[in-house]
């Protein structure tokens, strides 16, 4: 139980393009979900809370503008990246919250050429 | 500032030991604090979760104590195998539901 898929896996992309990444919890139903990023050999870094119905909350230093988030239903978020650059390549994982348990994805690598 | 500290070395341990990762955290006041397992290039995975009132929680080989005096969780592998090699993370609650990671502590288990 407490499955969540991201999707895709794997992107490569241009500078300058958006890209969206989805995240679903797969067998429950999330009012909250989260999105992190990991750079190689660091913490997982929280960037925003994604909440069902309404607008995310972003973490000090991320800008929003950037990193749109919508948490259309209780069981998908998605996460764009704007027009990206290669700084904003990056390993992003996200979870769903089951009472005070966060599943998390299997994780997005974003590569920005 | 606030910090999570767990050690960067690799801990290297004999199959059928147990292995003991430190978490150490400062300026933090968890409400609970979690560990997670995480393989190379995928997501974390869920561990145990153990609250600010608990002073030890167990499941199956694995064991988490917490205390918050001295701001610290010790977590224990017991009877390891190969297959537990991996990262430990230790996350803090810090409000909100929301969790703040350390760097994590890699365990290579020797057969």
């Amino acid at each position: 139980g407490a499955v969540v898929s991201q999707h895709p896996s794997r992107v490569i992309c241009k500078s300058g393009t958006s890209v969206k990444i989805e995240c679903r919890s797969l067998d429950f139903q999330a009012t909250t979900m989260f999105w992190y990023r990991q750079f190689p050999k660091k913490s997982l870094m929280l960037m925003a809370t994604s909440n069902e119905g309404s607008k995310a909350t972003y973490e000090q230093g991320v800008e929003k503008d950037k990193f749109l988030i919508n948490h259309a239903s209780l069981t998908l978020s998605t996460l764009t990246v704007t027009s990206a650059h290669p700084e904003d390549s990056s390993f992003y994982i996200c979870s769903a919250s089951l009472e005070e348990t966060q599943y998390f994805g299997p994780g997005t690598r974003l590569l920005v050429l | 500032s606030q910090k999570i500290e767990q050690n960067s070395e690799a801990l290297n341990i004999q199959e059928g030991k147990t292995a003991t990762l430190t978490c150490n955290y400062t300026n933090y006041s968890p409400a609970y604090l979690q560990w997670y397992r995480q393989d190379p290039g995928r997501g974390p995975v869920f561990l145990l979760l153990i609250r600010e009132n608990e002073k030890e929680k167990r499941k199956e080989r694995l064991k988490v104590t917490f205390d918050t005096t001295l701001k610290q969780s010790l977590f224990h592998i017991t009877a390891s195998q190969p297959a537990d090699s991996a990262t430990y993370l230790c996350a803090l609650e810090y409000g909100n539901n929301r969790l703040a990671f350390g760097k994590g502590n890699q365990v290579v288990v020797i057969p």
